[in-house]
Parts: C-alpha cells; structure tokens; sequence
C-alpha cells in the first residue's frame, strides 16, 4: 500500500513570497490533516478535511494561511505572504476515519519549509 | 486549555539500559493516548493507542501504559535502532490530536 505523498520536500523562499504544497493521502482515506511541526515542538494541526469540507480549521491562519482539497483527495496548502515564524516541517497526515469511528493517521515525509 | 506535556527532553541510554518516557496530559474529553515515533527527515510513525486507565499495550520492546493523567513509554533493553523522537499525543472530543513536544531518545551501542 503506497503511503501519503507529499511534495516538494524542500522549499526555501524569502519572506512576503509565496509557496504551495501538494499532498496525496492513501488511496480511499477519506480524512486529510495538515500540521505544522516548528523544529523541537510536536505537530500543530493547521486543518482536517472530511472528504472535501472542511471539519476544523480553527488553528489555521487564515490572513496568510489557505488549504483546499478538490474532488476529496489530493490537497494543497498555500502560504501567502510568508513570514520567517513560518519555517516549519508542514506534515500531511491521512486517516479512514468517519464521525462515527477513529483510526490512526498515517504521515507523510513532509515538507521543510525555511523562510528567509 | 488542553495541553500535553513529556519528559524527559531528551535520554542518552546505553544498549540494554531499560528506562521510561513519561507523558502527562489534560485533554478536556480525552478520547484516547496515542504514541508515534518520529524518525529524523520523517512524518511521524504510529505505535500505540491507550484508550482507558489501566490498559497496557507492548509492541517488541515497548510498552504503553495509561493512568487517569500519565502515559508512560516503557523501553526494555533498548538496541541502537530505537534511537528517534518518541511524540505522544491525546485525541479530544474533536477527534483532534494535541501533541507534545516529544522526548529525544538516543541509545549508544
């Protein structure tokens, strides 16, 4: 079974620019997360989408910060415009879960994200 | 505010040294206590999942157990392989995962 599929997994850009990232979560998992992992902290979930809603997104910046996932599968995060606190690992996570039951997210490699 | 706080930061352990990682946790609805391993370049790997006080799960030369406030990360005569980041995590009523900082592990041969 292929695991969740991030890209790139390397971006460095200067502050104020913007940057994408694209992520494909495990063939018929229907919830997708997007985290946010500073280095030394553990990881901060940014959003989770239920298919293609969005179930919270209530520690998502929403002035800078935009996810979207288009047909309940691949997803992408924009950041616009960076700053240098945004230099993170930013980690996209899928599981099967439904409302109704829990099941262990899987994570992808990531994407380190430095701002400079 | 829910929160999820580990210790030790960080362990040195000589190959075979059996020590604990601890994880205290307050998560309003706490629905389960997981632990993921974390590799250097890499997302986080799932081990466990504690659902109530009391339970104890073992995965090779881990086990889990879980208290009303504690989570405890047990490593039995550790080998150079089980060096990483040890993350644990509660799942609110949300199903929201809220992490804590991890412990860095390294065992010496």
């Amino acid at each position: 079974e292929a695991g969740v599929a991030q890209s790139p997994r390397y971006k460095i850009i200067e502050k104020r620019q913007s940057v994408a990232f694209w992520c494909n979560p495990i063939s018929g998992h229907a919830t997708l997360y997007w985290y946010q992992q500073i280095l030394g902290q553990g990881p901060k979930l940014l959003i989770q989408f239920q298919n293609n809603g969005v179930v919270d997104d209530s520690q998502l910046p929403k002035d800078r910060f935009s996810a979207e996932r288009l047909k309940g599968v691949d997803s992408t995060l924009k950041i616009q415009p960076a700053k240098l606190e945004d230099s993170a690992v930013y980690l996209c996570a899928s599981s099967s879960s439904t409302v109704a039951n829990y099941y262990e997210q899987y994570f992808g490699p990531g994407t380190r994200l430095t701002v400079t | 505010e829910d929160q999820v706080t580990q210790s030790p930061e960080a362990l040195r352990l000589q190959e075979g040294e059996s020590s604990s990682l601890n994880c205290s946790y307050t998560v309003s609805g706490l629905r389960g206590l997981f632990w993921y391993r974390q590799d250097p370049g890499k997302g986080p790997e799932f081990l466990f999942t504690l659902y109530s006080a009391g339970e104890e799960k073992e995965k090779e030369r881990l086990k889990a157990t879980l208290t009303k406030k504690e989570s405890f990360l047990h490593i039995t005569a550790p080998k150079p392989e089980d060096s990483a980041t040890y993350l644990c995590a509660g799942e609110d009523s949300s199903y929201k995962l809220i992490f804590g900082s991890g412990t860095r592990l390294l065992v010496r041969p």
